[in-house]
């Protein structure tokens, strides 16, 4: 089964920062997700990535394959950024049988 | 617009009630799964259905229970056995293939008090 960690846990950072996150697995994938979980507990779903680099607005994320390993990138961070960060990956190769999460980091982001 | 509709997004119940978390799909998706988040801790999978009348447990099964009648739809029972049910609960479909992709709903955090 697929371990997944996450880092770092908490990050404070001041609005205008580049933030990076990190996930690395254990058993190679089809796919890597990066979801966003604010207050209250919404769970929305940034990216989707099996190679290479994604971006949506002012977000990055990059996998590495090989070294199974992958990044999601804030650039111009805002205080709205402010979230709990989950890398979700398939609990075996094939996916079938769900998805193993990170423990999430929670992004601060202070004006 | 396609998508994973989870009702309510709170829920308040009394202990020793069951409660049942739905969970609707739009997407076509063969696969559904339930997770369940604790504070400082992963999302953990409770059971998942990978079709029609058949459903698996996950790592954390014990006082749910599912069912799978409509492709479409996969409510999740948090029965009086649960010793503590009170947690933020996550469904999830997916379309089976070479990249698996999953969607999410938004979550239903539970309060049992």
């Amino acid at each position: 089964k697929n371990e997944v960690e996450q880092s770092p846990q908490n990050l404070t950072a001041q609005e205008g920062e580049f933030i990076t996150i990190n996930c690395s697995y254990s058993v190679g994938i089809s796919a890597l997700h990066w979801l966003q979980q604010h207050p209250g507990g919404g769970i929305v779903s940034l990216f989707m990535l099996s190679s290479g680099k994604k971006k949506h607005g002012r977000l990055i994320a990059t996998i590495n394959i090989q070294e199974k390993h992958s990044s999601l990138h804030i650039t111009a961070s805002h205080p709205r950024d402010s979230a709990v960060y989950i890398c979700a990956v398939p609990t075996t190769g094939g996916g079938a049988d769900g998805l193993t999460f990170g423990k999430g980091t929670h992004l601060i982001i202070q004006p | 617009d396609g998508g994973i509709t989870q009702s309510p997004k709170y829920l308040f119940r009394k202990e020793g009630q069951n409660v049942t978390l739905s969970c609707e799909q739009n997407l076509n998706h063969d696969a559904m799964y339930w997770y369940r988040q604790d504070p400082g801790q992963g999302l953990r999978l409770i059971y998942y259905s990978q079709i029609v009348n058949d459903f698996q447990k996950g790592d954390i099964a014990e006082g749910y229970s599912v069912s799978r009648e409509k492709k479409e739809s996969f409510p999740l029972t948090v029965t009086s056995a649960q010793k503590n049910p009170t947690a933020f609960y996550l469904c999830a479909s997916a379309r089976m293939g070479v990249d698996t992709e999953a969607f999410f709903g938004q979550g239903t955090r539970l309060t049992v008090v």
